[in-house]
């Protein structure tokens, strides 16, 4: 199985921060990696596939990079909306893979 | 539009067989390129996926339950049918079916997910 290495577990910033957050794959995946965001009690909501590729209705200031097999979510300013977990998501090869997590917290 | 909505028990007892049902608007499981996963998140914990059909009946499962799992197809009701065999409290979690399509060179993530369904599992 491939790893997704989330990091970090928990993440503390303000509005108008700009975060990163860093999923890293065990092995090659290519470009096909998804980032979700979830807050408490809902389902997951596709932000970015294919790596960088935002979907449709998804605010600019998300962005997602690779480099490798490093991959990175950015929220370029953020808004009290984004405060939420945020999982990264390996769809190359099976058995699918999500990473841990990551929990952004209001400072 | 394109809608997904889990349904089944909210409590089964340890061994017992979890049946659940992904009934799916706005799309078809007939239609080429299209496939639908089932995805679980335990309380406080991440996600795990657990299995995927497509639209020519190609199924893909978690190695690590793939001997308890069964997805299957229900084209003329629109569901999809995920079955979990001998069921354990460690299972207890919310089950998500959610929708994927091909791409140019394989099938993309996950862009529209159920609501989810909680299940405990307890004695």
């Amino acid at each position: 199985d491939i790893q997704m290495t989330q990091s970090p577990a928990t993440l503390s910033a303000s509005v108008g921060d700009r975060v990163t957050i860093t999923c890293r794959a065990s092995q090659s995946i290519s470009s096909w990696l998804a980032w979700y965001q979830q807050k408490p009690g809902t389902a997951p909501k596709l932000l970015i596939y294919r790596a960088s590729t935002l979907e449709s209705g998804v605010p600019s200031r998300f962005s997602g990079s690779r480099s490798g097999t490093e991959f990175t979510l950015t929220i370029s300013s953020l808004q009290p909306d984004d405060f939420a977990t945020y999982y990264c998501q390996q769809y190359n090869s099976y058995p699918y893979t999500f990473g841990q997590g990551t929990k952004l917290e209001i400072k | 539009q394109i809608t997904l909505k889990e349904s089944g028990p909210t409590l089964v007892k340890p061994t017992q067989t979890l049946t659940l049902t992904c009934t799916l608007s706005g799309f078809s499981l007939s239609t080429s390129g299209v496939g639908v996963g089932w995805i679980r998140q335990p309380p406080g914990k991440a996600l795990e996926w657990l299995a995927l059909i497509y639209w020519d009946d190609d199924k893909r499962y978690s190695p690590s339950l793939q001997s308890r799992l069964t997805i299957t197809k229900d084209t003329s009701e629109n569901q999809v049918v995920l079955t979990m065999t001998n069921m354990d409290p460690v299972d207890t979690g919310t089950y998500y079916c959610a929708h994927a399509t091909y791409a140019s060179s394989g099938y993309d993530a996950f862009d529209i997910w159920g609501q989810g369904t909680m299940v405990s599992v307890s004695s």
